[in-house]
């Protein structure tokens, strides 16, 4: 049971250039969010969706795009990496708000 | 707009200790409240959660959890501490945006156990 997968793991970009962070869950969970973690931060909420076509902004959407084309799949886009995006990404999905988020094991992002 | 404070930035207890962390909210209706718990270059764990129902609410790893509707409060405890614990713990309360759910998390508190 793989739950929610993120690759890469790490990652170390130039300032300027483009990627996109993957996010899978095989749960048929309808949540899917997506948060950035800095220290002495907790998470912040960068895109959330609520199913299959249905995407919005959360607290920190600045530099980031997403897109649902599927139940399974929320990759987030980085547009042009900045040094402020520097941080641990990560994904977490849910079947309802009852339930809590299950977590991937995140992305560390290093912008240069 | 929901918010979360956990005053305590960093905790250090005994081994065999118990163990006490502290949680605050502020939401403007019956709220979603859980704990996770992130080891080290780890994702986070859903330890618990309240919706309803009674108050104190237990979990995995032996921890529990007490909803105080009057002061607010969410504290999560474990009577006698591993040093297997030691850990960053975040508090969460769960709200809806205009078209779901969202959750909202506390700064966490840094856990370390002596052994």
């Amino acid at each position: 049971n793989a739950g929610v997968t993120q690759t890469p793991k790490f990652q170390v970009l130039k300032t300027g250039q483009s990627m996109t962070l993957q996010c899978a869950q095989d749960m048929n969970h309808e949540y899917m969010s997506w948060y950035r973690q800095d220290p002495g931060m907790g998470l912040r909420l960068i895109h959330y969706s609520v199913g299959a076509g249905i995407t919005d902004q959360g607290e920190v959407p600045n530099g980031y795009n997403v897109s649902r084309s599927t139940t399974e799949d929320f990759p987030l886009r980085l547009l042009s990496a900045a040094p402020s995006q520097t941080s641990v990404y990560f994904c977490a999905s849910s079947r309802s708000g009852q339930d809590g988020y299950t977590f991937g094991s995140g992305t560390r992002l290093t912008v240069v | 707009a929901q918010s979360v404070t956990q005053p305590d930035i960093h905790i250090t207890v005994s081994e065999g200790a118990s163990l006490e962390l502290r949680c605050n909210y502020s939401y403007g209706a019956t709220p979603y409240l859980f704990w996770y718990v992130q080891s080290p270059g780890q994702g986070l764990q859903l330890l618990l959660k309240y919706f309803s129902g009674d108050t104190l609410v237990q979990g995995i790893k032996g921890f529990e959890a007490e909803f105080k509707r009057s002061q607010s409060s969410f504290n999560l405890r474990k009577p006698s501490v591993h040093w297997s614990d030691a850990a960053e713990y975040f508090c969460a309360v769960g709200g809806y945006l205009i078209y779901g759910q969202n959750f909202v998390f506390g700064p966490g508190t840094r856990l370390s156990v002596l052994p």
